[in-house]
């Protein structure tokens, strides 16, 4: 079955101590990316790569990191989560990033709720 | 700065008729703009999209209208079904970057 997987689906933490939130996705797709979703701010792109080894910034990079080793995984890391990276987050992937005319439509996971008290 | 809007937090439709979801935008350089449909408890599914080519795209009941000169796009659904109940969002992007709205939550009443 297609998919894309985080693990943990949930995570209370506490500030300071480093976490990493693992992606994967089993249909060979170039692009993935992280989003995370607030209350009345909809989801907003973390960081995003276009394949093995290439990662940029989306919109809220700060206290994230991110690494792409092998083509099917992405994970999310926070050094030192603070509780303002309370959030739900998503991890997606597509076949491509770009292309207007090849459906860069984008397949989601079921989502991490991460707490940091 | 949001850069992609949805003012209406929430709509409710009966079951049968048409629902009309609205979506604003302020980056001109917006090129592809897509809709997804998210259930509790589970990650955002595709639903449409349209690029900026275009100004109209049909997918059995769902239709993605845009309207470049306004910065607005809408999501008609027709007919509305209770299965349809759900928050939507509206994304825009411009090169590799995803801008999301905020989101309108669908009621459907049987």
């Amino acid at each position: 079955e297609a998919q894309v997987t985080q693990n943990p689906r949930y995570l209370i933490t506490v500030t300071g101590k480093k976490l990493t939130v693992t992606c994967s996705q089993n249909m060979n797709h170039e692009y993935m990316s992280w989003y995370r979703q607030d209350p009345g701010l909809g989801l907003r792109q973390i960081y995003y790569s276009m394949n093995v080894e290439v990662t940029d910034k989306g919109d809220v990079p700060e206290g994230y990191k991110v690494s792409r080793k092998e083509k099917r995984n992405f994970p999310l890391i926070l050094e030192s989560p603070s509780p303002n990276q309370t959030s739900l987050y998503f991890c997606a992937s597509s076949l491509y990033g770009r292309g207007i005319f090849l459906g860069n439509e984008q397949f989601f996971g079921p989502g991490t709720r991460l707490t940091v008290l | 700065d949001q850069q992609v809007k949805q003012n209406s937090p929430s709509l409710s439709v009966q079951e049968g008729r048409i629902s009309i979801l609205n979506c604003d935008y302020t980056n001109s350089m917006f090129d592809y703009f897509l809709w997804y449909k998210k259930y509790p408890a589970e990650g955002p599914t595709f639903l449409i999209s349209i690029s900026s080519i275009k100004d109209k795209n049909e997918d059995g009941r769902f239709t993605v209208f845009l309207n470049k000169s306004a910065k607005h796009l809408s999501l008609h659904i027709v007919p509305s079904q209770p299965g349809d109940s759900a928050v939507y969002f509206c994304a825009a992007s411009a090169g590799n970057q995803f801008y999301f709205g905020t989101g309108t939550s669908l009621t459907v009443i049987p």
